[in-house]
């Protein structure tokens, strides 16, 4: 079945550092691939994605391309701030039910 | 402004009682969707709607009831079969429920169920 693998956290970074969280998909089809973000107590908001194989995301710095030949989408950012703590999940969609399949979150930390 | 909103923020149900969580959405969006997220985990959608008056299970639908009488609103029931209740409900809705792989999901800011 589908499937997404996220690392797992949390990630523990000082401000400016360098950010990668890595995800791994397993899909039929050709999925559209998503990065959400949410902020403690809140809910999820898109941060960018990418409908076909060696499309570019970013939004906010961030930035992510969908590699079919590997099978993955990580995100990355050049010089991460306090403010980008949060919870980032990656998903896919690969049905026309909309039906979004999470991996299980990577919690990022940002020190100053 | 356009969005989801979602009532109420925290929710505490009694053993044996059947509750409610509201979900509207202003954006004119045919597509809604109800997931669950426990902690640790990612989101699992318990039922989602592409069209009014029809909605479909989810992965995890059992003990869970919905209706879709208007485009806007999209209610959640949590009812007394659903043993493990407790986690953070999160509506959403995207713009056209038939072309839904590239379409983006937009998510409200979630409602808070616990049980006593």
């Amino acid at each position: 079945g589908n499937s997404v693998t996220q690392m797992e956290g949390p990630v523990t970074l000082s401000e400016e550092a360098f950010l990668t969280i890595n995800c791994t998909y397993t899909a039929t089809g050709y999925p559209s691939l998503f990065w959400y973000v949410q902020y403690p107590g809140e809910g999820l908001q898109l941060l960018l994605k990418a409908t076909k194989a060696d499309d570019k995301g970013s939004n906010k710095g961030f930035e992510a391309t969908y590699r079919k030949e590997t099978t993955s989408f990580h995100l990355e950012k050049g010089s991460v701030q306090v403010s980008d703590s949060a919870v980032y999940f990656c998903a896919l969609t690969t049905s026309n039910t909309g039906k979004l399949i999470f991996g299980q979150g990577t919690t990022l930390q940002v020190k100053p | 402004d356009g969005g989801i909103t979602q009532s109420p923020k925290y929710l505490f149900r009694k053993e044996g009682q059947n509750v409610t969580l509201s979900c509207e959405q202003n954006l004119n969006h045919d597509a809604m969707y109800w997931y669950r997220q426990d902690p640790g985990q990612g989101l699992r959608l318990i039922y989602y709607s592409q069209i009014v008056n029809d909605f479909q299970k989810g992965d995890i639908a059992e003990g869970y009831s919905v209706s879709r009488e208007k485009k806007e609103s999209f209610p959640l029931t949590v009812t007394s079969a659903q043993k493990n209740p407790t986690a953070f409900y999160l509506c959403a809705s995207s713009i056209d429920g038939t072309r839904a792989t590239q379409e983006t999901q937009y998510f409200g800011p979630g409602t808070r169920l616990l049980v006593l």
